[in-house]
Formats: structure tokens, sequence, C-alpha cells
């Protein structure tokens, strides 16, 4: 299987920045995934990285280093709205399919 | 929007039971996907289909079996459900190159009583 680390829960409160991690050891590496899934709902898609850098999408960001195995989320303005669990997944080579980590559960609080 | 459809929301069966959970999704996507979802051990892959008739074992394909005879329909199947396959199950599909994000459907969340 892949090695995908990310930790399992993390609070911040509303308005602040958070940073959620996502460390990997893969062959093969062809791009990162972040989902986010909130109770009881699907996952949506939120960003992919395949090259080294940082990828701003709004009050979403995400950054990736190939070399170091290391991605991360980073959430700017925090709203009530944005807790939930943030997955990250490996896709490999010319794989469809992708391998997730067990999602981080991010709470905010007022 | 991509719309990815699932049977049901809620399940329960009983111990040997077939059960099937089928899955639509109407982006006319190749590929198609279940994975199932358990606390702290995240989404694992059961199956994937790549065509119709086409499908690859994932992860975790014991005791599940799956069927694709249409392009926009992919059913997984209990043959005998046990207890240990209670749990949250995703569809998901996409298509074939960029972008490559996976769509996913609400799931279902099986009890096997």
């Amino acid at each position: 299987g892949q090695n995908i680390d990310q930790p399992t829960e993390m609070t911040a409160t509303e308005g602040a920045i958070v940073q959620i991690n996502c460390t990997y050891q893969t062959s093969g590496f062809n791009g990162l995934f972040w989902y986010q899934q909130h109770a009881g709902e699907a996952p949506t898609f939120l960003s992919y990285n395949v090259l080294d850098g940082l990828e701003e999408k709004g009050r979403f960001s995400s950054f990736l280093s190939r070399s170091k195995g290391y991605s991360y989320l980073l959430l700017k303005e925090l709203q009530m709205k944005d807790s939930a669990s943030y997955l990250c997944a490996v896709r490999k080579g010319g794989a469809n399919n992708l391998f997730f980590g067990t999602g981080t559960r991010l709470t905010v609080i007022p | 929007d991509v719309k990815v459809t699932q049977s049901s929301r809620y399940l329960v069966k009983r111990t040997g039971e077939k059960v099937f959970l089928e899955c639509v999704q109407d982006m006319d996507h190749e590929n198609m996907f279940w994975y199932r979802q358990d606390p702290g051990l995240g989404l694992r892959l059961i199956y994937f289909s790549y065509d119709v008739k086409m499908k690859e074992k994932g992860d975790i394909p014991e005791g599940y079996s799956v069927s694709r005879e249409k392009k926009e329909r992919f059913s997984l199947i209990l043959e005998s459900a046990s207890t240990n396959q209670t749990s949250m199950y995703l569809c998901a599909s996409k298509g074939t190159g960029t972008p490559y994000e996976q769509y996913f459907g609400p799931g279902t969340r099986l009890t096997v009583t």
C-alpha cells in the first residue's frame, strides 16, 4: 500500500488560518488531491497539485514538494462551515485510482 | 455538473443476505469506483471499472463483486453479507484525461446485523 499520513484532528478559531499537512511515500507519484468531506456527505474536490509550488483558489491554497513527499492545505479566514474532514489522496503513474489518507477532521470554533 | 447517485442512503441487511448497491453517473465517464469508508481507516478502494464489462480489484476486494453492464451504472454486490461489511460505501466516477478528480456519490450507509 501507500504511506499517506495526515493528522487525525485539528481545531482552529473562526477567522484564523490553518494548515493541514500531508506526507506520502510512494513510487511513481503523479499528483496529489485534496478533498473536503462534511459529516454524512460525499467528498468534494478542492485542489490538485502535480508540480511543486503553491496553487491558490480563493480562501484555500495547496502546496506540494515532490522531493520531500509533502503537501499542505492552507485555509484562510476560517468560517464555521469549514468544519469538515479534509482528505489527502495520491495518484500513481497513469492510474485512474487514488490512494487516500485517513483524513483530518477540522473543527472551527467561535 | 457531474451527478453521481446511489440507490440508497441507508440500508439494513441480515448476515448471509445478498446485497446490491447501485451507482449511476450522468457524465458519460469511463471510470467508476467503489470505496468503503471506515473511521480511522479512510477511504479504501474495493473495485473499479475503466469500461463496460471491465473491472479491476482494488485494495480490499474480498467478499465483494461488481458488475458494469452499462457505462452509466456500476453495481457493488456483497455475495453473503457479514457484520464486518457494515460501513459507508461511496461510489465515484471520473473521465479519461484531465481533469483527473473523481466525483463522489452521497454514499450508502450499510448495516449488517
